[in-house]
């Protein structure tokens, strides 16, 4: 079955302690892509991804890093969390940037 | 900073009838234009996408785009209850970002 999973689709955490979120897709798509979505402001792109060894800043990329060493996995790493940057985070893919995307179950991030 | 501006609704349609749903854009340089619809606590899903201006059909859903006016569209014929969620437009711009609005809330009332 073609997904994207992300993991872990809960964490509660504190302020400081470093946390990754990975990413997967089974569908050797190039273009992939990390958002937030918070309430009224809608989805806003963090960082995405052309190809392998290929990333690039999106909309809000303070605060977060990424790689994409391998194809099928585009990791999110936040090095220092803050409480701002307690959101709902969904990875995505795509064939390439002019394709729909296809989205991961989401995973809810709450920073104390 | 690029923009795409929905209506946030709520918009409510009685079941049966045609609900309308708009999206501007501030990209003159976007060429690709996606509608997802998203259930309450769920992912985005796509509905439809089009790259060139006019009408595209699948099923109950049509997309139209006009690039001159900056603006696209959903028309959902014969709404079901089922449809009753947030519908997001999404636009991507020539530089491999992508852009959503935030979101029009639908209703359909049984």
């Amino acid at each position: 079955e073609a997904q994207v999973t992300q993991n872990p689709r809960y964490l509660i955490t504190v302020t400081g302690k470093k946390l990754t979120v990975t990413c997967s897709q089974n569908m050797n798509h190039e273009y992939m892509s990390w958002y937030r979505q918070d309430p009224g402001l809608g989805l806003r792109q963090i960082y995405y991804s052309m190809n392998v060894e290929v990333t690039d800043k999106g909309d809000v990329p303070e605060g977060y890093k990424v790689s994409r060493k391998e194809k099928r996995n585009f990791p999110l790493i936040l090095e220092s969390p803050s409480p701002n940057q307690t959101s709902l985070y969904f990875c995505a893919s795509s064939r390439n940037r002019e394709q729909p995307q296809h989205f991961g179950d989401g995973t809810r991030l709450s920073i104390l | 900073q690029k923009e795409v501006e929905q209506n946030s609704g709520p918009l409510s349609v009685p079941e049966g009838a045609i609900a309308s749903l708009n999206c501007t854009y501030s990209d003159r340089g976007s060429q690709s234009f996606f509608w997802y619809r998203q259930y309450s606590g769920k992912s985005p899903e796509l509905i439809m996408f089009i790259y060139s201006n006019g009408d595209k059909e699948d099923g109950r859903f049509t997309a139209q785009l006009n690039k001159a006016s900056q603006y696209v569209s959903l028309l959902i014929r014969d709404s079901q209850p089922s449809d009753s969620a947030t519908y997001l437009c999404a636009v991507n711009d020539n530089f491999n970002k992508f852009y959503f609005g935030s979101g029009t809330k639908l209703n359909v009332k049984p």
